[in-house]
């Protein structure tokens, strides 16, 4: 099967800039998603890249590169909410709307 | 307003028993689906329903059953054949968009916990 693979865990500060990186197999792969999860909550909707390149939304970013299977999330001006659980998802080609999650990345934002 | 709603929030199960966890969604999606999440793990595809009356298995249906008769219900039921049903439930939704990149809707999630 694919695999996603993303740190298990980050600790930055606020104010500061976070790079949250995601590696995958290129086979089969057409699309990322990156979602955020608070802890017992629903994940939701963050960012998703299907060309190469970076999609600028606020203060989350998003690159993609598919010719190296590697993606990463970009935080900027971190504050204590961001403190969170960020998912990388890739999208399967020819499987209908299926997603493989990563195992996520828990972001510790400290003062 | 729009959204998915997954009933109940917390669920017990005895041994041997059957539980049903609900999924109603009002956004008219045609696909929706159902992932199971462990403490320190990502979420895991069970099944999937692109259509009306019709779902695929996922990574891990062994012990679930599904079934989609309306387009806005997707139920899950887990058997007493699920041996470790100890997890949380999270169903999602989303439109057939072309090329697949629409994003799936999440539920706020059922957690179900062994008696």
């Amino acid at each position: 099967g694919q695999n996603i693979d993303q740190p298990t865990e980050m600790t930055a500060t606020e104010g500061a800039i976070v790079q949250i990186n995601c590696t995958y197999q290129t086979s089969g792969f057409n699309g990322l998603f990156w979602y955020q999860q608070h802890a017992g909550e629903a994940p939701t909707f963050l960012s998703y890249n299907v060309l190469d390149g970076l999609e600028e939304k606020g203060r989350f970013s998003s690159f993609l590169s598919r010719s190296k299977g590697y993606s990463y999330l970009l935080l900027k001006e971190l504050q204590m909410k961001d403190s969170a659980s960020y998912l990388c998802a890739g999208w399967l080609t020819g499987g209908g709307n299926k997603l493989t999650f990563g195992t996520g990345t828990q972001l510790k934002v400290e003062l | 307003d729009g959204g998915i709603t997954q009933s109940p929030k917390y669920l017990f199960r005895k041994e041997g028993q059957n539980v049903t966890l609900s999924c109603e969604q009002n956004l008219n999606h045609d696909a929706m689906y159902w992932y199971r999440q462990d403490p320190g793990q990502g979420l895991r595809l069970i099944y999937y329903s692109q259509i009306v009356n019709d779902f695929q298995k996922g990574d891990i249906a062994e012990g679930y059953s599904v079934s989609r008769e309306k387009k806005e219900s997707f139920p899950l039921t887990v058997t007493s054949a699920q041996k470790n049903p100890t997890a949380f439930y999270l169903c999602a939704s989303s439109s057939r968009g072309q090329g697949g990149n629409q994003p799936q809707h999440f539920g706020d999630g059922t957690r179900l916990s062994i008696l």
